[in-house]
């Protein structure tokens, strides 16, 4: 089974401060996601990572795909309170399976 | 609003109860999912359809739940015999192909069906 494993769970800083969000796995994917999610809704996609050592950026948040395409991280500069949410990391199953499996989330809170 | 729907918003019900839920896929989008959530988590896989062929189902899903989307369009979720540790958040997602008929692979969720079971 392919387990997508985030950290940290829940993270909490001062607006301005930078913070980088990691997405691990074991099995290779071949292609990674990140979808963001605010209270009351459903989650909303980000990005999609697909080549190995891929690195994209929107605005202040900068994805990276590692170069074995096991895992990626998320990095934020400068924090703002309209950043807080759940952050997200999903993957395709191996094989032709259109099951996307997601991390268990991690939630950042952005105070002023 | 051309958007994923899901109905009812939020459901109240007693432990032992039946319950279904509905949801309106993109209308051009072949593929609908079913994902649980609980507060703070991320979704768990329930399910997913293309068209009308469901394709896979959690191993996590007991014979309590079913799904079905008999047109390939709107689904429905249905739990049975309720009970407490049922009570989560019930997310429905949809995604098909582009004009080059290949697909993003990004899903487009719905806001959710919230289950209670007191």
């Amino acid at each position: 089974t392919q387990l997508l494993e985030q950290s940290p769970q829940f993270l909490s800083i001062q607006e301005g401060e930078n913070l980088t969000v990691y997405c691990n796995s074991s099995s290779v994917f071949s292609s990674l996601q990140w979808y963001r999610q605010e209270p009351g809704e459903g989650p909303v996609l980000l990005v999609t990572v697909v080549t190995g050592g891929e690195v994209k950026k929107l605005k202040r948040l900068t994805f990276q795909f590692g170069d074995a395409r096991k895992d990626s991280s998320l990095h934020i500069t400068a924090a703002q309170p309209g950043d807080t949410g759940l952050y997200l990391c999903a993957g395709y199953g191996s094989g032709n399976t259109g099951k996307l499996i997601f991390g268990q989330g991690t939630t950042l809170q952005v105070k002023p | 609003d051309t958007g994923v729907s899901q109905d009812p918003r939020h459901k109240i019900t007693k432990r032992g109860q039946n319950v279904t839920f509905r949801c309106d896929p993109i209308s051009e989008h072949n593929r609908l999912y079913w994902y649980r959530q609980t507060l703070g988590q991320g979704p768990e896989f329930l399910t997913y359809f293309q068209n009308e062929a469901q394709l896979e189902k959690s191993r996590l899903l007991s014979d309590r739940f079913s799904a079905e989307r008999p047109k390939g369009s709107f689904s429905t979720l249905e739990i049975q015999r309720t009970e407490q540790g049922d009570s989560a958040m019930y997310l429905c997602a949809s995604s098909g192909v582009g004009l080059a008929g290949v697909s993003s692979g990004e899903l487009f969720f719905g806001e959710g069906s919230r289950l209670t079971v007191l």
